[in-house]
């Protein structure tokens, strides 16, 4: 079973709107991570949090881990083009492998003009 | 910052032949190194666990005949699929983390596109 779910599974928005993929865990979580990918590339990790509560921001990309940890949000603000790709969230789950990172459904985000 | 580096990123090989895929951490050392698959329009599975030193450690439903996983050195971790099939064509990555502790960032190989004709 996924033990990482995200949503929503797909997303096209207009340029300079605002956007959030959410990622709900069944179990508590240790560390929470945000990855973008280009489909056929490897990983670019944006964001790894850690502590129930924890927000942090890159650029215009803001994660938010709740309480707690076992949801995390990713807000996009005034969406571009270049943001376009797959999202992952990936996690490290307490009570399995310590140093294992599985991943979420994913997220598909499409920007257009 | 840290760098995995995998390679090939693409390799065509015929059905029933083996491909050796490598994956290296640049400038640390990983004790632990993580191969995942990607399917079309799919997100990662988890594939295997290699340890260096010791025998890797395979998910449910992972042919550990099928994928050897060899972690011979602090910074390289191969896999090699066996007698490769059609249905193994797939997005192949893998992953390295600095230690054992959870509250370190994950490093990404580019991955490897395996196509078996």
């Amino acid at each position: 079973s996924q033990e990482l779910e995200q949503s929503p599974q797909s997303l096209i928005v207009q340029e300079g709107k605002n956007l959030t993929i959410n990622c709900t865990s069944s179990k508590t979580l240790y560390g929470l991570y945000w990855y973008k990918q280009k489909y056929g590339e490897g990983l670019i990790f944006l964001m790894m949090l850690q502590k129930g509560g924890e927000e942090k921001s890159h650029e215009k990309i803001t994660a938010k881990l709740d309480e707690k940890k076992q949801q995390s949000s990713l807000h996009i603000t005034a969406s571009q083009p270049s943001h376009a790709g797959i999202y992952l969230c990936g996690a490290t789950i307490r009570g399995g492998t310590a140093s294992k990172l599985t991943f979420g459904t994913g997220t598909r985000l499409q920007v257009t003009l | 910052g840290a760098v995995v580096s995998q390679h090939p990123s693409r390799v065509i090989c015929k059905s029933g032949t083996s491909v050796k895929i490598e994956c290296r951490s640049l400038d640390f050392q990983a004790t632990t190194m993580f191969w995942y698959r990607q399917f079309p329009k799919q997100s990662l599975m988890l594939m295997a666990t290699s340890n260096e030193g010791s025998k890797a450690t395979y998910e449910q439903g992972v042919e550990k005949d099928k994928f050897l996983i060899n972690h011979a050195s602090l910074t390289l971790s191969t896999l090699t699929v066996t007698s490769a099939h059609p249905e193994d064509s797939s997005f192949y990555i893998c992953s390295a983390r600095r230690g054992w502790m959870v509250d370190t960032e994950a490093f990404f190989g580019q991955g490897t596109r395996l196509t078996v004709v």
